[in-house]
């Protein structure tokens, strides 16, 4: 298994509030993505990262932020969460972006609730 | 036109049959496809890339792509209930640094 750990892994808080969500990974990979998966929507990418400080919007990143000062971590915030960020947050990583046709591969994801 | 659609199902196939999953794509220049599989609660899982025309076996996964009919598909032979899952299929927009997904097939295998 790739080795991408994301965490929390659950949590619950309060519309208006900032939050961070963290993915680290073990495999020098220099590609990462941030994605969300609801009902009806299927996985929806939010930002990605091509490298250290290096990123880029996704299809919906309205709402979010990232940062990337490691290789091994790339960091999604919501500034102040909303409960439409309602959602299940999935980082990904992959060796060489789509340069080299290279898969993606999924952390555990973290199951984000805002009331 | 969504770029990547996939039956949503569910699909139902009985235990030991072939289970037949389908995607389309509206990309032309797309070079690269991917089979995912999704356990109800648990992250997508990669079980099959496939770059060229044509057929590609990997024990009883078979994925089939045709770029002139912008298809892929994904058969399961000897389906088994721990096949029962959400397949997701996910197309590579070239130049666009993005893999975008179809919103999944439900897939139940029954005993």
């Amino acid at each position: 298994d790739a080795g991408i750990t994301q965490s929390p892994r659950h949590k619950v808080t309060e519309t208006g509030t900032p939050v961070t969500l963290r993915c680290h990974q073990t495999e020098n990979h220099r590609y990462m993505y941030w994605y969300r998966q609801d009902p009806g929507h299927g996985l929806r990418l939010i930002h990605y990262s091509y490298g250290v400080k290096d990123t880029d919007k996704g299809e919906v990143s309205d709402g979010y932020s990232v940062s990337r000062s490691k290789t091994e971590d790339f960091l999604l915030t919501l500034e102040s969460a909303t409960s439409s960020q309602t959602s299940v947050y999935f980082c990904a990583i992959s060796e060489s972006g789509n340069r080299y046709n290279q898969p993606q591969h999924f952390g555990d994801g973290t199951r984000l609730s805002i009331l | 036109q969504k770029e990547v659609e996939q039956n949503s199902g569910p699909l139902s196939v009985p235990e030991g049959a072939i289970a037949s999953l389908n995607c389309t794509y509206s990309d032309r220049v797309s070079q690269s496809f991917f089979w995912y599989r999704q356990y109800s609660g648990k992250s997508p899982e990669l079980i099959m890339s496939i770059y060229s025309n044509g057929d590609k076996e990997d024990g009883r996964f078979t994925a089939q792509l045709n770029k002139a009919s912008q298809y892929v598909s994904l058969l399961i032979r000897d389906s088994q209930p721990s096949d029962s899952a959400t397949y997701l299929c996910a197309v590579l927009i070239q130049g666009a640094q993005k893999l975008v997904f179809g919103q999944g097939t439900r897939l139940t295998i029954n005993p």
